[in-house]
């Protein structure tokens, strides 16, 4: 079994600022994706970035990129420019392919992230 | 294109009713999957079905909870003699298949045990 650790409840910065939530997981697997979703108030759950572990290239969707080091099976998040509206649980999450096809996501506690004006 | 439904949004019940969780997959999406999520905590994961069939079951307790996704109809998540434990937000998502890595998550039921 899989686990995944966020090692920070929650964390604050100013607005403009860099933040950087960072992710820990274990598994024996040796093909699998990494995901981090964005929580708001809504509890809707929202994809923010995914990474396939196959990639050495870190992912990027605009302000939100990720730094992957497969061999310490670490997975951190920086967010650039920061801005109230990413105010939000952020959950870290992990998806094996063992199975010949996706299994369920293994998800972390979650880092809560203020931002601040 | 609709996203993935759930209803209710708010379900409350007393302790020892049954409660219902519909969930509603995006067109085209043939996969479901449950997630609960118990307060300050992260999403575990449930139960996974295809249409007509249970892929995998292991995040599911083994009494009192069931689930479907019949040929026709929404995904249900049934749980029986509900007690205060069972108050969380359940959330499903859908993908088009197995082979898909990313799923689509619905708002969540949240469900109160009284």
């Amino acid at each position: 079994a899989q686990t995944v650790t966020q090692s920070q409840p929650e964390m604050s910065v100013q607005e403009a600022e860099t933040v950087t939530l960072s992710c820990t997981y274990d598994t024996s697997e040796s093909n699998y994706y990494l995901f981090w979703y964005k929580q708001p108030p809504s509890r809707q759950m929202i994809l923010v970035i995914r990474q396939e572990a196959y990639k050495q290239q870190n992912a990027t969707e605009n302000r939100f990129s990720v730094n992957f080091q497969k061999a310490a099976k670490s997975f951190s998040l920086k967010i650039s420019d920061s801005q109230l509206g990413d105010t939000a649980m952020y959950f870290c999450a992990f998806m094996g392919l063992s199975g010949g096809g996706a299994d369920g996501l293994t998800f972390g506690k979650g880092t809560h992230l203020i931002i601040q004006p | 294109n609709a996203g993935v439904m759930q209803n209710p949004r708010h379900l409350v019940r007393r302790r020892g009713q049954e409660a219902r969780l519909r969930c509603s997959p995006m067109k085209g999406h043939s996969h479901v999957y449950w997630y609960r999520q118990l307060p300050e905590e992260g999403l575990k994961f449930m139960v996974y079905l295809q249409k007509e069939n249970i892929i995998d079951e292991s995040g599911m307790p083994k009494e009192r909870f069931s689930a479907e996704f019949p040929k026709e109809g929404p995904s249900i998540l049934r749980i029986q003699q509900v007690v205060r434990g069972d108050s969380a937000a359940y959330f499903c998502a859908s993908s088009p298949g197995r082979a898909t890595y990313e799923q689509y998550f619905g708002p969540g039921t949240r469900l109160t045990v009284t």
